[in-house]
């Protein structure tokens, strides 16, 4: 039982077509996270849901829409895709906002190549 | 703002080998430090975290320690094997501004040669 699972694991598309990531996780954690890691393993945070509420929303173009149906499930949402946005994407998750306890857990991530 | 700074890599090590990754950090309060592990094709996980000025991580045979006058958390291991060639991420979480945001260092890559 994976405790964050995400799919696609793969995902090749041609620019201009929109794409969605789904992520899960089992650990009855409260907040949720996507990262966008490039090619040279730099990691960013992009947005974070705590409680299926948006509280980090990094400078990340609108073609990019999280969503959070419930606190165990954050989908990410790519339309328009441009050839920057080949990366890998990771969904992580933690226990919550708890000074000392944000122990981040990653899911094995999702890679994005747009053609 | 707050920010990681690391040691560029690749390092590159034999076997048995004593191994230093630099983590250097600026903050405005009192973060939560943590140095995260990436496997090949893997997500990061946790390797090992420290709480407090002067609090030591360890795992696996990895230290670090928190030192607030150097503002560092430098990671340490006696000896390295084959299986620790990973990418190992130091990083902070701002826990003053309410969000615990994550800020990441660049990542340095170890590699063990046998």
């Amino acid at each position: 039982d994976t405790a964050v699972s995400q799919t696609p694991k793969y995902l090749v598309t041609q620019m201009g077509n929109d794409k969605s990531i789904k992520c899960e996780q089992n650990l009855g954690h409260d907040t949720m996270y996507w990262y966008k890691q490039d090619s040279k393993k730099f990691l960013k945070i992009m947005f974070s849901y705590n409680n299926k509420e948006l509280i980090i929303n990094e400078t990340v173009p609108n073609r990019f829409s999280p969503k959070s149906p419930d606190k165990a499930h954050l989908n990410l949402h790519i339309n328009s895709l441009e050839l920057g946005d080949s990366a890998v994407y990771f969904c992580a998750s933690s226990q919550g906002m708890v000074s000392g306890a944000n122990v981040l857990t990653f899911g094995a991530g999702s890679r994005l190549t747009v053609l | 703002g707050n920010s990681v700074t690391q040691m560029e890599g690749p390092v590159t090590l034999s076997e048995e080998a004593f191994l230093t990754i630099n983590c250097t950090y600026t903050a405005t309060g009192y973060p939560s430090l943590f140095w995260y592990v990436q496997y090949p094709g893997e997500g990061l996980q946790l390797l090992l975290k420290a709480t407090k000025a002067d609090d030591k991580g360890s795992n696996k045979g990895f230290e670090a320690t928190y030192r607030k006058e150097t503002t560092s958390f430098h990671l340490e291991k006696g000896s390295v094997q084959v299986s620790d060639s990973a990418v190992y991420f130091c990083a902070l979480s701002d826990d003053t501004s309410g969000t615990y945001k994550y800020i990441f260092g660049t990542g340095t890559r170890l590699k063990v040669l046998a």
